[in-house]
């Protein structure tokens, strides 16, 4: 039982360039979340996904776009990276959106 | 905006000692949670208490919630180096149990054998 994965685990980029980050999960829930964290700043909400068919914003969603693609899978794009999205980026899950969240790993993506 | 705020922000103590951690939030919860975070990985839910509970245990760990002061506490007993680690407070911010967590900046503990 994998849980939470999150594809990759290391990112690279350039000022401009874009890119999808993955996360799948294998538990059968209902609700997906996209954080970011940074030193001294805690974790921030950027989008979730309450049900499969549903998105909503959270607190800093500017240059990011998501897409719940199956129950499974909610994925993160960057459409043109910028220094200030340095940082480490977890996915979540939870049965519900009332119940305790499930972490990935997370992906550190270093724009350049 | 942070609506958890931790205190301490670092935390050393010696094995077999017991660590306090604190959280203050700003506006009403349906629940409050605590998480742990090793380095390097994805944070680990430890304990939900939820608005209307005063007090929670779970094995080696006590969480208490005080509404009329908008605040919680994370007791840690006996304390393994194992429990070195981040721990953040997360609450759902009143928002009608929408799964939407406000975590706080955390408190790194280091427990020295």
């Amino acid at each position: 039982n994998a849980g939470v994965t999150q594809t990759p685990k290391f990112q690279v980029l350039k000022t401009g360039q874009s890119m999808t980050l993955q996360c799948a999960q294998d538990m059968n829930h209902n609700s997906m979340y996209w954080y970011r964290q940074d030193p001294g700043m805690g974790l921030r909400l950027i989008y979730y996904s309450a049900s499969e068919g549903t998105t909503d914003k959270g607190e800093v969603p500017n240059g990011y776009n998501v897409s719940r693609l199956n129950k499974r899978e909610f994925s993160l794009r960057l459409e043109s990276a910028a220094p200030s999205q340095t940082s480490v980026y977890f996915c979540a899950s939870s049965a519900e959106s009332y119940l305790p969240l499930h972490f990935g790993n997370g992906t550190r993506l270093t724009v350049t | 905006s942070q609506q958890g705020e931790e205190d301490p922000q670092a935390l050393s103590i010696q094995e077999g000692e017991n660590a306090t951690m604190n959280c203050s939030y700003k506006t009403s919860i349906n629940n409050l949670q605590w998480y742990r975070q090793n380095s390097g990985r994805g944070l680990v839910h430890l304990i939900l208490i939820r608005s209307n509970e005063r007090e929670k245990h779970s094995g080696r760990l006590r969480v208490t919630l005080d509404t009329s002061k908008k605040s919680s506490s994370l007791l840690i007993t006996a304390s393994r180096a194992a429990d070195t680690a981040s721990y953040f407070c997360a609450t759902d911010a009143g928002s009608g149990n929408t799964g939407k967590l406000i975590f706080g900046q955390g408190t790194t503990l280091q427990v020295k054998p």
